[in-house]
């Protein structure tokens, strides 16, 4: 198994501008995480979904940031515009259930200029 | 409010030696418990989990945990530690995936 997959692995943009980060979970997990990791603030949990529902998006800053799964092998984060505030490392992770280990991608560095 | 304390930044023991790693929490109920361990520039692994049971978890690469609720504390120890293990170490608690609270990290530096 490929594991879960992110892309980009590294991201360098500029204030103002469109970002947008990709995933791909293990096939045949039902569960997939958005997790935004800075020094000052830890590992944050932003969204997740179940069965490509989005159930709870409390973790999401602000208007500017967006989630979608369309299906059950695919997930987007999107920011816009984008902020400097924003450069952290993302992560999604994957679960067979929501009750079950999750399973971490390698994660998108962000660096907003 | 549930919360995850790992009292220590940063860890250095040489190659060999023991290693323990803290993890305090609070949590209104017995919570689901869980060690991660991050590489440079890698995702999160699992190390290991406590749901129930056996007090004492054993996880891969040699390491365990011990769940005391009575000190509210879910301690990673290993017998012997190896260079490879140099890491970042995430201590977790919830009740599920959707309710999942990460300790700031405990870096761990090993001297050769």
């Amino acid at each position: 198994d490929a594991g879960v997959i992110q892309s980009p692995r590294h991201e360098v943009t500029e204030m103002g501008q469109e970002v947008t980060l990709r995933c791909k979970p293990i096939s045949g997990h039902n569960s997939l995480f958005w997790y935004r990791q800075t020094m000052m603030r830890g590992l944050e949990l932003l969204i997740y979904f179940n069965n490509n529902v989005p159930i709870d998006d409390s973790g999401m800053p602000e208007d500017r940031f967006s989630a979608k799964m369309p299906n059950a092998s695919f997930s987007t984060l999107k920011i816009q515009p984008s902020e400097p505030r924003d450069s952290a490392v993302y992560f999604c992770a994957s679960t067979p259930s929501e009750q079950e280990t999750q399973y971490f991608g390698p994660g998108t560095r962000l660096l907003v200029l | 409010a549930q919360s995850v304390t790992q009292p220590d930044i940063h860890i250095t023991v040489s190659e060999g030696a023991s290693l323990e790693l803290r993890c305090n929490y609070s949590y209104g109920a017995t919570p689901y418990l869980f060690w991660y361990v991050q590489s440079p520039g890698q995702g999160l692994q699992l190390l290991l989990k406590y749901f129930s049971g056996d007090t004492l978890v054993q996880g891969i690469k040699g390491f365990e945990a011990e769940f005391k609720r009575s000190q509210s504390s879910f301690n990673l120890r290993k017998p012997s530690v190896h260079w490879s293990d140099a890491a970042e170490y995430f201590c977790a608690v919830g009740a599920g995936n959707n309710d999942m609270r990460f300790g700031a990290g405990t870096r761990l530096t090993v001297k050769p």
